[in-house]
């Protein structure tokens, strides 16, 4: 079966840093990707972890470890525009391709 | 130059009456998808095709139906609709040769069943 686990939502002050986890247990695994969606858009691609270690790309890094199911994605220097939900979704066995419920992150200032 | 287009962006119906969103990628991916995202944004997996041919197809009721006329084209069918279809439809696409393929989205159609 597929699980994957997140924070249903989060807040952080503008300029701050936050971390947003995600679990799963998935039938497979051959990569975990992080996507952002704002209200009322398509989500669209942040990162992607295939190996153990971190990933990191302007503001936003991704962090991986298959032996524990987890992952996180670090946002720095946050910004009003940083609000929107983050899913974490996870390429399993086939073409499978399987998001956790998002987590909805409000920057305040 | 849209990557995945979705028709229509929006659309209000009656229950009872059938309709369909059509999804088209020119990215030349192989393998497209079909999501439902309901009121508290769960975006669950309902179909995927590859090469014209159905790989995934979780539990959807029977009212639904896909249908890939080439690999670059993947449209949705409902039949009977019902209150709790309402909801934002993606369409997403990727290349399933390399596993370090990212989904690409379409913009969404939203349908609500009155």
């Amino acid at each position: 079966g597929q699980n994957i686990d997140q924070p249903t939502e989060m807040t952080a002050t503008e300029g701050a840093i936050v971390q947003i986890n995600c679990t799963y247990q998935t039938s497979g695994f051959n990569g975990l990707f992080w996507y952002q969606q704002h209200a009322g858009e398509a989500p669209t691609f942040l990162s992607y972890n295939v190996l153990d270690g971190l990933e990191e790309k302007g503001r936003f890094s991704s962090f991986l470890s298959r032996s524990k199911g987890y992952s996180y994605l670090l946002l720095k220097e946050l910004q009003m525009k940083d609000s929107a939900s983050y899913l974490c979704a996870v390429a399993g066995e086939g073409q499978n391709f399987v998001f956790g419920p998002g987590t909805r992150l409000s920057v305040l200032p | 130059d849209t990557a995945v287009s979705q028709t229509p962006k929006y659309l209000v119906t009656q229950m009872g009456n059938d309709k369909s969103i059509k999804c088209e990628q020119n990215l030349g991916h192989d393998t497209m998808y079909w999501y439902k995202q309901d009121s508290k944004k769960f975006l669950k997996i309902m179909f995927s095709y590859n090469n014209k041919e159905l790989i995934i197809n979780e539990t959807v009721p029977n009212r639904f139906s896909p249908k890939s006329p080439d690999k670059a084209h993947l449209n949705l069918h409902i039949n009977s609709l019902e209150l709790g279809d309402s909801a934002v439809y993606f369409c997403a696409s990727r290349e399933s040769g390399s596993w370090t393929g990212e989904l690409f989205f379409g913009e969404g159609s939203r349908l609500t069943v009155l």
